[in-house]
């Protein structure tokens, strides 16, 4: 699992409450994703970073943000969480090499905005 | 949007059968991937092919890719129980940094 872990595993939360889930490599990767995903639209990729303070958006970004203080933590934040945000959401570390380019995902965590 | 789709959505087989499933997408890539998901956990990498590459194994996993079709298919022979998950790929965008999930398929091996 390349020491990933994600906090908190599981939150419900209310709309219009901000929420930040917080991914953590133990193996100093450079790239860090953060995916949703929602029943019919497998992954989709919200923001990803490619170094500390360095991040760009994904396919799905509006409504969330990111940060990248340090090369082992990625936070993910939603200012004021939706209903449609809802889902499970996915950190990913990649790996590449002469090789292989691999991404190694987190558990995932469940969030429910009510 | 690159996303791939996988065909079929779903696929239901007895153990001991092959599974194939397919995928396809939209624009060049560098490479595509194959991830397999279990119920409630995360993705699991399974087997990278290289846009130069046609075909390649890795034990039980068998990966073709047709860059001028714009598919690829993922091949699981003597399917177990234990195989039975989601399989989705992955595409990245020539010089980009960004991946492409598809909408997976969801495998049932049947003991």
């Amino acid at each position: 699992d390349a020491g990933i872990t994600q906090s908190p595993r599981h939150k419900v939360t209310e709309t219009g409450t901000p929420v930040t889930l917080r991914c953590h490599q133990t193996e100093n990767h450079r790239y860090m994703y953060w995916y949703r995903q929602d029943p019919g639209h497998g992954l989709r990729l919200i923001h990803y970073s490619y170094g500390v303070k360095d991040t760009d958006k994904g396919e799905v970004s509006d409504g969330y943000s990111v940060s990248r203080s340090k090369t082992e933590d990625f936070l993910l934040t939603l200012e004021s969480a939706t209903s449609s945000q809802t889902s499970v959401y996915f950190c990913a570390i990649r790996k590449t090499g002469l090789v292989n380019d691999t991404q190694y995902f987190g558990p995932g965590t469940r969030l429910t905005v009510l | 949007s690159q996303q791939g789709e996988e065909d079929p959505q779903a696929l239901s087989i007895q153990e001991g059968e092959n599974a194939t499933m397919n995928c396809s997408y939209k624009t060049s890539i560098n490479n595509l991937q194959w991830y397999r998901q279990n119920s409630g956990r995360g993705l699991v990498h399974l087997i990278l092919i290289r846009s130069n590459e046609r075909e390649k194994h890795s034990g039980r996993l068998r990966v073709t890719l047709d860059t001028s079709k714009k598919s690829s298919s993922l091949l699981i022979t003597a399917s177990r129980a234990a195989d039975t998950a989601s399989y989705f790929c992955a595409t990245d965008a020539k010089g980009g940094n960004q991946f492409y999930f598809g909408t997976g398929t969801s495998l049932t091996v049947i003991p």
